[in-house]
């Protein structure tokens, strides 16, 4: 069974500085997705960033980006001038290249919460 | 932006009853699902649903949960016979399709007292 680990229960960064959030993963799959979403304290989930597996290029969006190593199964976000808009719980989530239908479940991560300082 | 809608927001129920959790996924998505977020823990796949049958349901989604999509429009998730550890926030989240990302709602919250 596939499983995600994020290993920083919590992390803090001062505004504008950038952070990383850390996150692993198993699976034995080749082809596969992986996201992070942010939880703000509304509790709704916010797709951040995907990344598909069989792209070496990093996924970026703005001042999202991420590190992605495949045969380490990584998947760390950096979040640049850090705002604080950005303080959320971040979760890291897998989900399959499924070509069973219905069966892509996500699998997510514990999550990190993120605290900016200003 | 289209939205997946879930009411009610926040929904207090006694232990035993049953409670209908209700979603309005984006109207051109084909595939449905319910996940759950126990206050404080990772958020866990209940079941998803495609072509009005579920394809795949996690081992809590027991007997006493149950789906519908009874009218092309609302996706339903039942809980029959609620308990305390039921508590927790229930998102539904719909994909268009395999290629797609999902949307989630902004999530029920059940307390079950």
């Amino acid at each position: 069974a596939q499983t995600v680990t994020q290993s920083q229960p919590e992390m803090s960064v001062q505004e504008a500085e950038t952070v990383t959030l850390s996150c692993t993963y198993d699976t034995s799959e080749s082809d596969y997705y992986l996201f992070w979403y942010k939880q703000p304290p509304s509790r709704q989930m916010i797709l951040v960033i995907r990344q598909e597996a069989y792209k070496q290029q990093n996924a970026t969006e703005n001042r999202f980006s991420v590190n992605f190593q495949k045969a380490a199964k990584s998947f760390s976000l950096k979040i640049s001038d850090s705002q604080l808009g950005d303080a959320a719980m971040y979760f890291c989530a897998y989900r399959p290249y499924a070509l069973i239908q219905g069966a892509q479940k996500l699998v997510f991560g514990q999550g990190t919460r993120l605290t900016i300082n200003p | 932006e289209p939205e997946v809608t879930q009411t009610p927001s926040h929904q207090v129920t006694q232990m035993g009853q049953e409670v209908i959790l209700r979603c309005v996924p984006i109207s051109n998505h084909l595939y449905f699902y319910w996940y759950r977020q126990i206050l404080g823990q990772k958020v866990e796949f209940l079941v998803s649903f495609y072509n009005n049958e579920i394809s795949e349901k996690s081992e809590i989604f027991d007997d006493q949960f149950s789906v519908e999509r009874p009218d092309g429009s609302n996706f339903t998730l039942k809980i029959r016979s609620t308990k305390l550890e039921d508590s927790a926030m229930y998102f539904c989240a719909s994909r268009r399709d395999r290629n797609y990302g999902y949307t989630f709602g902004s999530g029920t919250r059940l307390t079950v007292v």
